[in-house]
């Protein structure tokens, strides 16, 4: 399983645009991108999942360049309730096992 | 649509005590997960059900750990005797489809909180 690195923690206003950066170096030819997010006392909740270039849902967008080698998670114009944990995770083995990793801490404040 | 259930929400108990954990994931979703996620960390796999097979268990302690899916439904983990290293949130999960290299989406259950003493 490749394996990602994330900024531990990241800080935002209300209504900026806050973009994770998630890096996996080691992604194979058919591993797909996904992210969830997570609220404290609940279990992670489903964003967004991509393989190359660009995907958009009403909840984000997430940039996959051509090397596949990073990823980014862009959240628009974030409010307070976006505050949460979010994990980057790459591939899985041909049983969608999931690998998560410690996350990036985002703190929307007013 | 109901998410996926989980009981109990909390749970205490001394350390060598038994304990069980149920799930009853999102109806006609032919996987479930349990998972465990300690405090600032993320969630780690425990076990895959796939229907009623256990197909990923190389994670579970199988000496104190323990876990059934009968019927391909609900699904219980057990821990006897439970250490203080278990304290830690166990997290279910469970998908519709076998997805290849993507995991496509897992929805989880809101945990069961446990406290080993």
């Amino acid at each position: 399983l490749a394996k990602t690195t994330q900024p531990i923690s990241m800080d935002s206003y209300e209504g900026q645009e806050v973009n994770i950066t998630c890096s996996h170096n080691n992604i194979a030819t058919n591993d797909y991108i996904t992210w969830y997010q997570q609220f404290p006392s609940q279990g992670p909740r489903f964003i967004i999942q991509g393989y190359k270039t660009k995907v958009t849902n009403e909840v984000a967008s997430l940039f996959i360049p051509a090397d596949r080698k990073s990823s980014t998670l862009s959240l628009p114009r974030v409010s307070l309730s976006d505050t949460a944990v979010y994990y980057c995770l790459v591939g899985t083995d041909s049983w969608g096992k999931l690998q998560f990793g410690a996350g990036t801490q985002v703190v929307v404040t007013p | 649509e109901a998410g996926v259930v989980q009981s109990p929400r909390y749970k205490i108990i001394e350390k060598k005590q038994p304990v069980a954990f149920w799930c009853n994931p999102i109806s006609g979703h032919n996987t479930l997960y349990w998972y465990r996620q300690n405090l600032g960390q993320g969630p780690e796999l425990l076990i895959r059900y796939e229907n009623e097979e256990a197909v990923d268990d190389s994670q579970l302690p199988k000496d104190r750990f323990s876990a059934e899916r009968l019927k391909g439904v609900d699904s219980t983990l057990k821990i006897q005797p439970a250490e203080l290293g278990d304290s830690a949130v166990y997290l279910c999960a469970s998908s519709f489809a076998n997805w290849t290299s993507g995991g496509g989406e897992q929805f989880f259950g809101p945990g069961t909180r446990l406290t080993v003493l």
